[in-house]
């Protein structure tokens, strides 16, 4: 079991939006406001999305945005495109102890 | 441009050991922590641990502790995972990261991933 909880799967078409959730607790989401999510294409290597919650790296698109509200972080994808198509995983800093959280990834399918 | 270089693709038997690596480039290697990942074949991320090049400051996850140990060569840029006793469970994909700890902190670039296989 993850430490942090995710959807196993959403599903949208291209064009629509999708919203992929993270809850965790106090000690983790939300404590910090260090949630990063990772996209993970089959076979590959994961890759940095957003990173403080709501921050994107250089190169990734606007369509990607991250919000917190309480103990759940979330990743909202607009304007879906097939390339999306891709394993997400919520990441959180949980503390000097126990540092580092993932979440149990969310399979998004685009139709 | 960063990049984590690693090691390749491993075929061992229980009970074997097994050293690992994960060659920074393109950044300070000493500023910066290696965090390492686990992914069991079908199954999401697992986070093994973390360590400071710059000091050999090492923190396990609980369920690694014990199990495996990292270290670091500033002088050549490269961490390492090590196994002394491999056991079937331990065949996965395994991940470097750099992780950004400061005013900020995630993991901001990863390797390509090593394929541990232990089978007799």
């Amino acid at each position: 079991q993850s430490a942090l909880t995710q959807p196993r799967s959403v599903s949208g078409s291209p064009g629509q939006s999708v919203t992929i959730s993270c809850t965790g607790t106090s000690s983790d989401v939300g404590g910090y406001n260090y949630v990063s999510w990772h996209q993970q294409h089959q076979g590959k290597a994961p890759k940095l999305m957003i990173y403080d919650v709501s921050k994107r790296p250089s190169g990734v698109p606007d369509r990607f945005s991250g919000s917190k509200s309480g103990n759940t972080a979330s990743l909202t994808i607009s304007g879906l495109q097939a390339e999306d198509e891709a394993d997400y995983y919520c990441c959180s800093y949980a503390g000097s102890n126990t540092f580092v959280v993932f979440g149990g990834g969310t399979k998004l399918t685009v139709l | 441009e960063v990049q984590l270089v690693q090691s390749g693709a491993e075929v061992k038997k229980p009970g074997e050991s097994l050293k690992i690596s994960c060659k920074g480039s393109g950044y300070s290697f000493t500023n910066y922590w290696i965090g390492w990942v686990r992914q069991m074949s079908g199954k999401g991320l697992e986070w093994m641990g973390i360590i400071y090049p710059g000091n050999s400051d090492t923190r396990y996850s609980p369920s690694f502790q014990g199990q495996v140990t990292f270290s670091a060569d500033k002088s050549i840029g490269t961490a390492y995972l090590q196994w002394n006793s491999l056991t079937a469970s331990d065949t996965a994909i395994y991940y470097c990261a750099r992780g950004v700890v400061g005013a900020t902190k995630h993991f901001d670039y990863w390797g390509q991933g090593t394929l541990v296989t232990v089978s007799s």
